[in-house]
């Protein structure tokens, strides 16, 4: 099946710093990227949908000025947790789409801990 | 609005079956996706319907009433390593030319000797 990559795999950031979280399809193109969050023992939470070349779409409740996404190419989207605080501490998870297919391919997660 | 419903937590033991339902209100229906997650891990696809009726992978099978907004997943055989939380989630919506997921709160399931 297709991969997704994420790094940092694991992150512990001071309150009020910027983290950069990178999502690599590795062996196909991706258009689309989708961001998730999931607090413990809860569901995936969709954040955004970012798009190759255009703006991200953001769910509702999502603050896209915290939270930038970029997708450069078609195999690199960035979240980008802006001046982040205890709060934002979670499991961040992206995922892709292969074209034509039904699956969504999950990166392994991103671990963020503010202190 | 968006709902889907799933039991919170299940236990079963090794080598018996289990059944974990699904129950789904959503805007749109573009076919519903079972995800198995280990704690700490992505989750990795089990299953997509998208018709009703049964679909079945070696130990694993998913039903779908479009109906009845229902499903459920099935495993039979069970195995320890089959521990782990069952996502849920129902393809609605539309977003960058993607349907977007919408996930359940997902079922943790205990196998036990």
């Amino acid at each position: 099946g297709a991969v997704v990559s994420q790094h940092p795999s694991r992150v512990i950031c001071k309150s009020g710093t910027s983290v950069k979280i990178e999502c690599r399809s590795l062996d196909f193109q991706a258009t689309t990227m989708f961001w998730y969050r999931q607090f413990p023992k809860q569901s995936l939470m969709l954040m955004a949908t970012s798009n190759e070349g255009s703006k991200a779409t953001y769910e509702q409740g999502v603050e896209k000025d915290k939270f930038l996404i970029n997708h450069a190419s078609l195999t690199l989207s960035t979240l980008t947790v802006t001046s982040a605080h205890p709060e934002d501490s979670s499991f961040y998870i992206c995922s892709a789409p292969r074209r034509g297919g039904n699956e969504q391919f999950f990166g392994p997660g991103t671990r963020l801990t503010v202190l | 609005g968006q709902n889907i419903d799933q039991p919170t937590e299940m236990t079963a033991t090794e080598g018996a079956i289990v059944q974990i339902n699904c129950t789904y209100q959503t805007s749109g229906f573009n076919g519903l996706f079972w995800y198995q997650q280990h704690a700490g891990e992505a989750p990795t696809f089990l299953s997509y319907n998208v018709l009703d009726g049964l679909e079945e992978k070696g130990r694993f099978s998913s039903f779908l009433s479009r109906s009845k907004g229902y499903s459920y997943l099935l495993l039979k055989e069970l195995q320890m390593k089959d521990s782990a939380s069952y996502l849920c989630a129902v393809r609605s919506g539309f977003s960058g030319g993607y349907n977007k997921l919408i996930f359940g709160a997902g079922t943790r399931l205990a196998v036990h000797p």
